[in-house]
């Protein structure tokens, strides 16, 4: 089975809502990254968080190693954040190597 | 954050032929990677790369992909030769370990 299930697959918001981007995996974990994919192609690293909460501007991530999940909180969304949120796992063999879930797209409408 | 950059942006190649993909990463990492993405699917690993070695890579990397970092240079994905199903976007990331940064990816199209 998939090692990382990324939920819901896509998402419609108005401007101004809260979203809340679910990431679970089934594996053993050493770190968790979210990533957000333009509609061009280009990654941008979100967050690096392996375990805890972190907070960057309107984003927050939550990593529960425990409860094997990971969620992705966007506060106050607006058409700019449209596009699709990637969850990726590093498993604790350390390699580096990251395994990707198949996204989340937002589409945020003004 | 940190620049990763990727040459060419877009390379269009007929089937048996070579290809080199050419990734600028971040100045200080140490660790590098690629990653294929066919277009709608899932981003996938192939290889990483460390002092000089492939420490890990996955079923796509196939016999006739090669990696590598001639002094410091470029980070390099070669293929060769190429065939139709290796038509997808190529990442190229790097670490210093941890936290891996992206570049914007090469567009490749095997006619």
């Amino acid at each position: 089975g998939q090692q990382v299930q990324q939920s819901p697959a896509s998402l419609v918001l108005q401007e101004g809502e809260n979203a809340e981007l679910q990431c679970n995996f089934s594996t053993s974990l050493n770190s968790m990254q979210w990533f957000y994919q333009r509609p061009g192609g280009s990654l941008v690293s979100l967050f690096y968080n392996p375990s805890g909460t972190k907070h960057s501007g309107r984003l927050t991530s939550t990593t529960v190693i425990k409860e094997r999940r990971s969620s992705l909180h966007i506060s106050s969304s607006q058409t700019t954040d449209s596009g699709t949120y990637l969850c990726a796992l590093e498993r604790d063999t350390n390699t580096g190597k990251l395994t990707f879930g198949d996204g989340t797209v937002l589409t945020v409408k003004p | 954050g940190p620049k990763v950059l990727q040459i060419p942006s877009h390379q269009i190649i007929d089937m048996g032929q070579m290809v080199t993909l050419n990734c600028d990463p971040v100045s200080n990492h140490l660790y590098f990677y690629w990653y294929k993405q066919i277009l709608g699917q899932q981003m996938e690993f192939l290889v990483n790369f460390y002092n000089g070695k492939v420490m890990e890579k996955s079923k796509l990397f196939k016999d006739q992909f090669s990696v590598e970092r001639p002094d410091g240079s470029y980070f390099t994905l070669k293929i060769q030769p190429t065939a139709l199903e290796d038509s997808a976007v190529y990442f190229c990331a790097s670490s210093s370990p941890a936290e891996q940064f992206f570049g914007p990816g090469t567009r490749l199209t095997v006619l």
